[in-house]
């Protein structure tokens, strides 16, 4: 199994400005997926970040909105940017590859105002 | 496109009753189905995992099963408790990268 933490829990934040995720995997994991969860809804996929290359993104995200890092292999951050209310979402990282158990971080609850 | 439905999408129980949630999906190619637990603001808590060539799974009250072939897995809680009380949400897993495809998930409530 592991173990992901992620931060912050949650965070009001203003229009315009941006919001960093980051989440820490207490062992080492090839892929780490970033999740959005609008109010009500399911989750949907933003993007898949392997460890030293660029980030895939799911269609309807771009990476100048979710521009994402992963550093080494047991550490991702998403950043949200130019936030506007619809981005009020719980933003969710996990990890877990084809065959194995998915593991998901504990969420960010995202407020925009 | 893999679809995941869950039925119900609210359900309402007392104390005690066993019970079952349904989840269906449109393409059986899959290398594995789980279940999960969400409270309100939280992320998601792994229940079970069951892979492609399997039937079922069991965890303490809980119990999985899965039929691929006709696109069908049920969670079958015993005994429930209030504590049991959350969205549980099915995810299939396909592809190349490992894709999860999400439900919407039924929202539970058991009632003391």
């Amino acid at each position: 199994s592991a173990v992901i933490s992620q931060k912050p829990s949650r965070d009001i934040c203003q229009r315009g400005t941006s919001l960093t995720i980051q989440c820490q995997v207490d062992s080492q994991v090839t892929m780490m997926f970033w999740y959005r969860q609008q109010p009500g809804q399911s989750l949907t996929l933003i993007a898949t970040a392997n460890q030293g290359s660029e980030a895939t993104y799911e269609s309807g995200f771009v990476i100048d909105k979710f521009p994402i890092s992963r550093p080494n292999l047991t550490f991702s951050t998403l950043t949200v940017s130019n936030l506007s209310p619809e981005d009020s979402s719980i933003y969710l990282c996990r990890c877990g590859g084809q065959n194995t158990e998915a593991f998901f971080g504990q969420g960010t609850r995202l407020t925009v105002v | 496109k893999q679809e995941v439905t869950q039925i119900p999408a609210a359900l309402s129980v007392p104390e005690g009753e066993n019970l079952v949630l349904n989840c269906s999906f449109t393409d059986s190619a899959i290398y594995n189905l789980q279940w999960f637990r969400q409270d309100p603001g939280k992320g998601l808590t792994s229940l079970l995992l069951i892979q492609s060539s399997q039937r079922e799974q069991t965890s303490g009250r809980l119990n999985a099963s899965l039929d691929k072939s006709s696109g069908r897995s049920t969670l079958y809680i015993a005994a429930s408790q209030p504590g049991d009380s959350a969205t549980y949400l099915c995810a299939v897993r396909g592809g190349s990268q490992g894709n999860l495809i999400f439900g919407k998930g039924t929202k539970l409530s058991v009632k003391p």
